[in-house]
């Protein structure tokens, strides 16, 4: 089983700043198959990024991903008021396709 | 537009069987793998496992032996069932639609597990 672990676990940040988000891997993730998701709360998670840097649709260009193997970030270049929320990076290389912890990114 | 609906009782005793339900626009049912996601109040997502209409199905290990998940394509249905559900079940169920990521959610619906 491939375990994600996401770092830092809360990030304290200001609107216009630059935050960056860590997804680790126990093992390889071939053909970069990890996803992002934003969860805001009571909504149910949306994808963000998939094959480690694609944007999904209607996903706007501050949010970025990259990374390869075994390390993986989300930027999200310029916070905007509507980021602050919480993001799941998840691995869909091998079965289990689980999820990392979460990082909360809140308001400074 | 594909939409995904959760419904089943909000309300389970313990050691009884948790049963939820998805259902899927019509026209989809049969071209995806379908996914259930759970979240215990205030916890992160939890992979429970993936089904397709061709009867495949794969569940996270620890849960394998008490999930059981099926695809109805004449009622454009997912079901999911977790028996000796204990307080630990408690959580918003979530389905998705997978293409490896998932891309569409459902609304979610919190499952209360107690006496």
């Amino acid at each position: 089983e491939i375990v994600l672990t996401q770092s830092p676990g809360t990030l304290s940040l200001s609107p216009g700043e630059r935050a960056t988000l860590s997804c680790r891997a126990s093992e390889t993730v071939t053909a970069n198959y990890l996803a992002w998701y934003q969860q805001k709360p009571g909504q149910a998670p949306r994808l963000l990024i998939h094959t480690a840097s694609r944007r999904a649709t209607g996903i706007p260009d501050r949010f970025s991903g990259s990374g390869s193997g075994t390390d993986f970030t989300l930027t999200i270049s310029r916070l905007e008021p509507e980021d602050f929320a919480l993001y799941f990076c998840q691995q869909y290389d091998r079965s289990p396709f689980a999820f990392g912890g979460g990082t909360k990114v809140e308001l400074k | 537009q594909l939409q995904l609906q959760e419904s089943g009782p909000r309300l389970v005793k313990p050691s009884e069987t948790l049963s939820l339900t998805c259902t899927v626009s019509p026209g989809f049912i049969t071209s995806y793998y379908w996914t259930w996601i759970r979240q215990p109040p205030g916890k992160g997502l939890e992979w429970i496992g993936r089904g397709h209409y061709s009867g495949k199905t794969d569940f996270y290990p620890s849960l394998k032996s008490r999930v059981t998940m099926s695809v109805d394509i004449s009622k454009n249905q997912i079901s999911l069932k977790v028996r000796s559900v204990t307080a630990a079940d408690t959580a918003t169920y979530y389905c998705a639609r997978e293409l490896g990521y998932l891309d569409l959610w459902g609304q979610g619906m919190l499952v209360t597990v107690s006496s």
